[in-house]
């Protein structure tokens, strides 16, 4: 266990609907990471966030948006949902310039 | 993208024998990583070797690493079936927040 608490663990939604995924990091590290890995596939980095701000992006499209909060945890919306948005969702935390990276079990979405 | 390809795409092999598994890479790294994830949850940290090292070893793991090649390989010795999981590498680079994961290979241990 890493200490990396993510939540709801699955859910599902429509095409067009907005979902929210919320990841608190471990205790002590102040940098979060989002991924998402599509079934069959490796993550792949959408963001990361490091005091409260945006710290770096993947290819990802801006309706993947972020939070960071003043306690590390942090939360990854998705708005106009597509079919193409189901996949495992992984948070990942560290403290700042920590090559490895804590994960947390992940979410996972579904849109139908 | 993924950043790196893995071989085997699955491997199926008997309790007690050794399992290799290869990643390839495109672009200079500063460290190499190796993850382990069951069944489609939270991946688990297995171990890092950064780009000057050649060579590391964690326990049943040893982990080699060829910058000229821009190839590594993971073994894991006297497998046991709690290892049947999918195994990802993932690169690290100088400057970027970021790890770039490969596609990963499924590892079966048959009892």
């Amino acid at each position: 266990e890493t200490g990396v608490t993510q939540s709801p663990t699955h859910l599902i939604k429509t095409r067009g609907q907005q979902v929210t995924l919320r990841c608190s990091s471990q205790s002590g590290h102040n940098t979060v990471s989002w991924y998402q890995q599509a079934l069959g596939q490796g993550p792949q980095f959408i963001f990361q966030y490091y005091r409260e701000e945006e710290n770096g992006r993947g290819n990802f499209p801006p309706r993947f948006s972020g939070l960071q909060f003043p306690n590390y945890s942090s939360e990854l919306n998705v708005n106009a949902l597509e079919l193409d948005d189901s996949a495992l969702y992984l948070c990942a935390s560290s403290p700042r310039g920590w090559e490895t990276q804590y994960f947390g079990p992940g979410t996972r979405l579904l849109v139908l | 993208s993924q950043q790196g390809e893995e071989d085997p795409q699955a491997l199926s092999i008997q309790e007690g024998e050794n399992a290799t598994m290869n990643c390839s890479y495109k672009t200079s790294i500063n460290n190499l990583q190796w993850y382990r994830q069951n069944s489609g949850r939270g991946l688990v940290h297995l171990i890092l070797i950064r780009s000057n090292e050649r060579e590391k070893h964690s326990g049943r793991l040893r982990v080699t690493l060829d910058t000229s090649k821009k190839s590594s390989s993971l073994l894991i010795t006297a497998s046991r079936a709690a290892d049947t999981a999918s195994y990802f590498c993932a690169t690290g680079t100088q400057g970027a927040q970021k790890l770039v994961f490969g596609q990963g290979t499924r590892l079966t241990i048959n009892p």
